[in-house]
């Protein structure tokens, strides 16, 4: 079993469309979670992190972590073809050392 | 301020040779990491260092890789008698290393893409 599982997509929506992506996650002792953004052919770059359960918002972007569930999520509000990309969820035992991916979800915002 | 930089960008080895992957971490970052991408999967860690020091290499395969980060001069990931699995993109992180308790975000570089033939 993957320690963090992420559906890959790809998933297409229009332009305006609230999305939704999700992961879930098999080790109680994960305490950060992260989502990273991932254009084609570039590097990934971090969109949002939490710290245990609860919500998190930045703009267009919020992030929930439900740990009873170990279920992670990102939603992504009014949603612009700019927004194409994959998105990985992430986590992390503690504030340094290794993070587990996800495998990415795919995202298309057609215009 | 620049951010982390990879070279070779693109890589392209015969198998058996050898593959040399540098990294230079962000200004001031202390603490450096290499994850490898394969098509169709996510990231997966490798190994995690310090200046002079191997802190987790619990993803580095046992045979023909390695990694160093020296006092002075980029972070190294070395590949030794490359096959064809090792084609992948290879991604080097940065970190401040600052000691503090707070979180520290891992800014990622734009990765080499190694492809063995």
């Amino acid at each position: 079993q993957k320690e963090v599982e992420q559906d890959p997509g790809p998933l297409s929506v229009p332009e305006g469309a609230i999305v939704s992506l999700n992961c879930t996650y098999s080790n109680s002792a994960f305490q950060y979670f992260m989502w990273y953004r991932q254009y084609s052919r570039k590097g990934p770059e971090l969109l949002m992190y939490t710290y245990s359960s609860g919500n998190k918002e930045d703009g267009r972007f919020t992030a929930q972590v439900d740990k009873s569930s170990k279920y992670i999520s990102l939603f992504i509000r009014d949603s612009q073809p700019s927004d194409s990309a994959t998105y990985l969820c992430a986590t992390s035992y503690n504030q340094g050392g290794k993070l587990i991916f996800g495998q990415g979800t795919e995202l298309s915002v057609k215009p | 301020n620049a951010g982390v930089m990879q070279n070779p960008r693109h890589l392209v080895r015969r198998r058996g040779q050898e593959a040399r992957l540098r990294c230079s971490p962000m200004k001031g970052h202390s603490h450096v990491y290499w994850y490898r991408q394969l098509p169709e999967e996510g990231l997966k860690f490798m190994v995690y260092l310090q200046k002079e020091n191997i802190i987790d290499e619990s993803g580095m395969p046992k045979e023909r890789f390695s990694a160093e980060f020296p006092k002075e001069g980029p972070s190294i990931l070395r590949i030794q008698q490359v096959v064809r699995g090792d084609s992948a993109a290879y991604f080097c992180a940065s970190s401040p290393g600052s000691g503090s308790r707070i979180w520290e975000t891992q800014y990622f570089g734009p990765g080499t893409r190694l492809l063995v033939l």
